[in-house]
């Protein structure tokens, strides 16, 4: 089945520094990535997401790019505030399924 | 528009107590996901409904887990007997037939004594 890494497990950046979140997936299946943000007692919320034809995808501050031949997928935050800090979750799906695969989340931190 | 909306928030009970946590999912949505988050972990799929057809259990621990859907809208999760290492957060989790966007409830934290 599909597995799904993420490094780093902790970010820490000073604000108004760009922040890069990464993932790797197994299954070339897989063609459905979304990315969720989590503050802490929250429910996760899509920020951005992005579908295996195409390469990269922005909105606003955040971008997503994708490598299908490496089977990587990379989150990129730029101009960071304080409150982007969350944990950040990547995850991979067949589309067909609809079941997502998450990893294992990134504590980011911006420090003002 | 109401997002999925989950009860009880927070649970505390017992070992092996049952339990129970209900979801209502974003109106329209044909597709109700349950999702176990154990803390610091991402989510992880314990089962996936199409309507009222669980169409993906594989990760259900059947021998104490069990879920609903009967009539392709509100869905409950049940846990008998609630076990120690069961303490975790349940989320609840919709999506139409038009988009892969899963949206999440606020989740159910359960703690087991």
């Amino acid at each position: 089945g599909e597995n799904v890494e993420q490094h780093p497990s902790t970010l820490s950046v000073q604000e108004g520094d760009s922040a890069v979140i990464k993932c790797t997936y197994s299954d070339s299946a897989s063609n459905y990535f979304p990315w969720y943000k989590q503050e802490l007692g929250k429910r996760p919320q899509l920020i951005i997401d992005i579908r295996s034809n195409v390469g990269e995808k922005k909105d606003q501050r955040i971008a997503v790019t994708l490598n299908k031949t490496a089977k990587h997928f990379s989150l990129h935050i730029t101009e960071t505030q304080p409150e982007d800090s969350a944990v950040y979750f990547c995850a991979a799906s067949d589309n067909q399924g609809g079941k997502l695969i998450f990893g294992q989340g990134t504590e980011l931190s911006v420090k003002p | 528009e109401a997002g999925v909306v989950q009860s009880p928030r927070y649970k505390i009970i017992e070992k092996k107590q049952p339990v129970a946590f209900w979801c209502n999912p974003i109106s329209g949505h044909n597709t109700l996901y349950w999702y176990l988050q154990n803390l610091g972990q991402g989510p992880e799929l314990l089962i996936r409904y199409e309507n009222e057809e669980a169409v993906d259990d594989s990760q259900l621990p059947k021998d104490r887990f069990s879920a609903e859907r009967l009539k392709g809208v509100d869905s409950t999760l049940k846990i008998q007997p609630a076990e120690l290492g069961d303490s975790a957060v349940y989320l609840c989790a919709s999506s139409s037939v038009w988009d892969n966007e899963q949206f999440f409830g606020p989740g159910t934290r359960l703690t087991v004594l």
